[in-house]
């Protein structure tokens, strides 16, 4: 069945450590998405790509870095630079552009400890 | 001003209610609208596209006013699995791909 996987669901994270969060689908999806969502809040854009080897800052980029070096990956690494990282991250893909809508991964839960 | 306002409720019914949500975009060149269902602690789901002239999918109904630069969501019948966060999603910066997301409205149905 063609999804969007994201790991691990769960991620602890020391202090001053970068860890990178992993988001594949196999959806055959042009367009990729990265959102953090803290409690009792909205989505906000980290960072988004619309093709291989391309990506766009959100909202929220700073303290965050991806690559897209496949069609299929988009792999989110939270730096040490990122000052209050503990959240729930979602990876989207969608086809082509945002018209569509978007598919999401079942997220991963960082807790800074 | 946000981009995507809603209001944040809870909105508490009895199950067999009639609820409505309301949602207010800023961007009046907007182009897209979805409302997504998220349920406690898991990832947010499609639940239909808003077209310009309305649209129903069984029990959900969902408007468009463009004048107003507000879109609505209709639950009749309520049940109890339909408790969960509504999240009013919009295209809303031209030039911009991505999806901008209200913070959502929260429903609890209860028997």
């Amino acid at each position: 069945d063609g999804g969007i996987t994201q790991s691990p669901k769960y991620l602890f994270r020391k202090e001053g450590q970068n860890v990178t969060l992993s988001c594949e689908q196999n959806l055959n999806h042009d367009a990729m998405y990265w959102y953090r969502q803290d409690p009792g809040q909205g989505l906000r854009l980290i960072y988004y790509s619309q093709i291989v080897n391309d990506f766009q800052k959100g909202d929220i980029a700073e303290g965050y870095s991806v690559s897209r070096e496949k069609k299929e990956s988009f792999p989110l690494t939270v730096t040490s630079a990122q000052k209050n990282p503990t959240a729930f991250y979602l990876c989207a893909s969608s086809m082509k552009g945002p018209n569509y809508g978007y598919t999401f991964g079942s997220g991963t839960r960082l807790t800074v400890v | 001003r946000k981009e995507v306002e809603q209001d944040p409720g809870p909105f508490n019914v009895p199950e067999g209610a009639t609820v409505a949500f309301n949602c207010t975009y800023s961007n009046s060149a907007s182009q897209s609208f979805f409302w997504y269902r998220q349920d406690c602690r898991k990832e947010p789901k499609l639940l239909m596209s808003v077209y310009s002239s309305g649209n129903e999918d069984g029990r959900f109904t969902a408007q468009l006013n463009r004048a107003s630069q507000y879109i609505s969501l209709l639950i009749r019948d309520s049940k109890l699995s339909d408790s969960a966060t509504y999240l009013c999603v919009v295209n809303t910066e031209t030039g911009r791909r991505a999806l901008t997301f209200g913070s959502g409205t929260r429903l609890q149905v209860q028997p």
